[in-house]
């Protein structure tokens, strides 16, 4: 199975801070990899997919990049209403699997 | 607009069964591939289950092979999980979620389900 390593696993970052969080795979997964937002009690939401290709509606704030084992999520500046958990996974292979997580709470 | 609603989840005793379903509306069903993750209350998310369009091809996690099965009525617009000979550790929040396509002209997943909790215990 491919493993995803999120880092870190916890950010503590200040509205308008530049936000970095890194999705390293143990194999080389090309560009199948996705990175989701998750807020207490919702479902995941897509933000990125195919490593760097914004989904639609999400703000221009977030950008991915990365190819074959790293990646990252970056966000330029970070607003109120992105204090959340971010995940990255991979759907290049089965099983699909996902990194552990990172928590962005407010500094 | 797109909505997943799954249902179904409940508590059980080690060893029994649940099924969960996932309503969906807002887009043609029949013409997208479908998954199960599941949260556990670690708050760890595990891809279960995988159905394409028709149902011709599925795929399952090792950890629940041979104890869950995946299904789908077009007919419905319903997906389901049939599960079986239920454990601890398979206490979680369950959600369904949407491949990104139609028939598979996209690797990715877009819209989730709000999830349903099952919980496995004595």
């Amino acid at each position: 199975d491919i493993q995803l390593t999120q880092s870190p696993s916890f950010l503590s970052a200040s509205v308008g801070d530049r936000v970095i969080i890194t999705c390293r795979a143990s194999q080389a997964i090309s560009s199948f990899l996705a990175w989701y937002q998750q807020k207490p009690g919702k479902a995941p939401k897509l933000l990125i997919y195919a490593a760097s290709t914004l989904q639609s509606g999400v703000p221009s704030r977030f950008s991915g990049s990365g190819s074959g084992t790293e990646f990252t999520l970056t966000v330029s500046s970070l607003q109120p209403e992105d204090f959340a958990t971010y995940y990255c996974q991979q759907v290049g292979f089965y099983p699909l699997t996902f990194g552990g997580g990172t928590k962005v709470e407010i500094k | 607009e797109v909505q997943l609603v799954e249902s179904g989840g409940g508590l059980v005793q080690p060893g029994g069964s649940l099924r969960l379903s996932c309503v969906a509306s807002g887009f043609t069903f029949s013409s997208y591939s479908m998954k199960w993750v599941r949260q556990t209350p670690g708050k760890r998310l595990e891809w279960l289950s995988f159905i394409s369009v028709g149902g011709y091809t599925i795929h399952y996690a090792d950890s629940v092979r041979g104890r869950f099965t995946v299904s789908r009525d077009d007919a419905k617009n319903s997906l389901y999980l049939q599960m079986n000979s239920l454990r601890v550790e398979d206490t979680a929040v369950y959600y369904c979620a949407r491949k990104k396509g139609e028939h598979d002209s996209s690797w990715f997943y877009d819209f989730w389900g709000q999830g349903t909790l099952v919980t496995v215990s004595s």
